[in-house]
């Protein structure tokens, strides 16, 4: 049972504008949200993240966004760069020590010049 | 940054083999460390929890037996696939937390690509 959904698989956005990558859940003991970047064959690379304790947080040119009442949250990326071309995790947990994370199925971005 | 690094990165051997693969924090110490599983296209899967001194913690449909693990110290951990079938050619990826304590990130190391012939 997937507790954590990535509904687009992919995206496209061009070179300087917005993306915008977007991530739903269904457990509502999830209190700790992360987003991750993955090459192929690497593992990921820890990107931002956010406890429920927060709407937003913000790291330079990414943002991530948690709507708890809709149990949504999404990461923006501005500008969006071709470096940014990657497969991104959003991920989930019931923080404690040693919880482990739920991830969704990524959504591959691509960023055109 | 906190790093994780991960040996080997690629293994092709025959099935029956048995296949051990390290997990080891460089910069820090961690008390757990997590093994998942990803298969093409599809999510990073929780196999098991590995804690320091103790027994690892398995996650449902995941065979103790089959896939060993060992964390002996704080900076190491092991998975080994026993007698690996082709069934376990997977991508397999180990993580650690740099801190104890609530709302710490997982870090990740490159994973090891199994292929078995």
């Amino acid at each position: 049972d997937q507790q954590v959904k990535q509904n687009s698989p992919s995206l496209s956005v061009q070179e300087g504008r917005i993306s915008i990558l977007n991530c739903d859940y269904t457990n509502s003991m999830f209190d700790y949200f992360l987003w991750y970047k993955k090459y192929p064959a690497e593992g990921p690379t820890f990107l931002i993240s956010i406890s429920s304790i927060k709407d937003k947080n913000e790291d330079g040119r990414f943002t991530v966004f948690l709507n708890k009442s809709a149990k949504h949250l999404s990461l923006h990326i501005v500008p969006s760069q071709p470096g940014d071309s990657a497969v991104y995790f959003c991920a989930a947990s019931v923080d404690g020590s040693g919880y482990a994370l739920n991830f969704g199925k990524g959504t591959s971005l691509l960023v055109t010049p | 940054g906190a790093v994780v690094s991960q040996h080997p990165s690629w293994v092709i051997c025959k099935s029956g083999t048995s296949v051990k693969i390290e997990c080891r924090s460089l910069d820090f110490q961690a008390t757990t460390m997590f093994w998942y599983r990803q298969f093409p296209k599809q999510s990073l899967m929780l196999m098991a929890t590995s804690n320091e001194g103790s027994k690892a913690t398995y996650e449902q449909g995941v065979e103790k037996d089959k896939f060993l693990i060992n964390h002996a110290s704080l900076t190491l951990s092991t998975l080994t696939v026993t007698s690996a079938h082709p069934e376990d050619s997977s991508f397999y990826i180990c993580s650690a937390r740099s801190r104890d304590g609530p709302n710490q990130p997982q870090h990740f190391g490159d994973g090891t690509r199994l292929s078995i012939l």
